[in-house]
């Protein structure tokens, strides 16, 4: 069965440092999405992108993250210059249509900011 | 502003029980609800999804009720296994993006 992957499963950095989240979603989904877990909140939708370009972010998306389909495959995040706050389980979605269809989810990656 | 509660954040009931997880949201035009069961440490594992035009879906021993109107879902969990020991989010959507619940975490007991 078709899965989102998500790689590495868990990244230690020190602040301030830049790093790169990468995703690979169902290949025939057009809809990607990455969400993010703190340690014992909810699941917070960060970005959704469509078509190569943002379609909705949320205040936390700042400056500090971008979103990139680089090839026909991946979806990468990147934090350019982490904090502590940043720490969290960020988790990548994708789905074949923007309402009416599943969202399939990653297992996440585990981002440690030291 | 979408806003998702459950209740109850946890529960504990032994093995054999149906049960019922609940799911309130407050903006009543959404798309669609779905449920996913989270393993601790774990990515989000799609249970169901109702779009908003359903009442319900059924998969296995699971079924989800949806009602707009009174801005509710339920999550019905028939003859409960150990292995059903987990966390369940609802999440409903309007624009495409998710907005979650914080879960009830259920455990059964053998």
């Amino acid at each position: 069965e078709p899965e989102v992957t998500q790689t590495p499963s868990h990244q230690v950095t020190q602040m301030g440092q830049e790093v790169i989240l990468r995703c690979v979603p169902i290949s025939n989904h057009l809809y990607f999405y990455w969400y993010r877990q703190i340690l014992g909140q909810k699941v917070e939708f960060l970005v959704s992108f469509y078509n190569n370009e943002i379609s909705e972010k949320s205040e936390i998306f700042d400056d500090q993250f971008s979103v990139e389909r680089p090839d026909g495959s991946n979806f990468t995040l990147k934090i350019r210059s982490t904090k502590l706050e940043d720490s969290a389980m960020y988790f990548c979605a994708s789905s074949k249509k923007r309402e009416g269809t599943e969202a399939f989810f990653g297992q996440g990656t585990r981002l440690t900011v030291v | 502003k979408q806003e998702v509660t459950q209740i109850p954040a946890a529960l504990s009931v032994p093995e054999g029980e149906n049960l019922v997880l609940n799911c309130s949201f407050t903006d009543s035009a959404i798309y669609n609800l779905q449920w996913f069961r989270q393993d601790p440490g774990k990515g989000l594992t799609s249970l169901l999804l109702i779009q908003s035009s359903q009442r319900e879906q059924t998969s296995g021993r699971l079924n989800a009720s949806l009602d707009k109107s009174s801005g509710r879902s339920t999550l019905y969990i028939a003859a409960s296994q150990p292995g059903d020991s987990a966390t369940y989010l609802c999440a409903a959507s309007n624009t495409g993006k998710l907005i979650f619940g914080q879960g009830t975490t259920l455990q059964v007991k053998p």
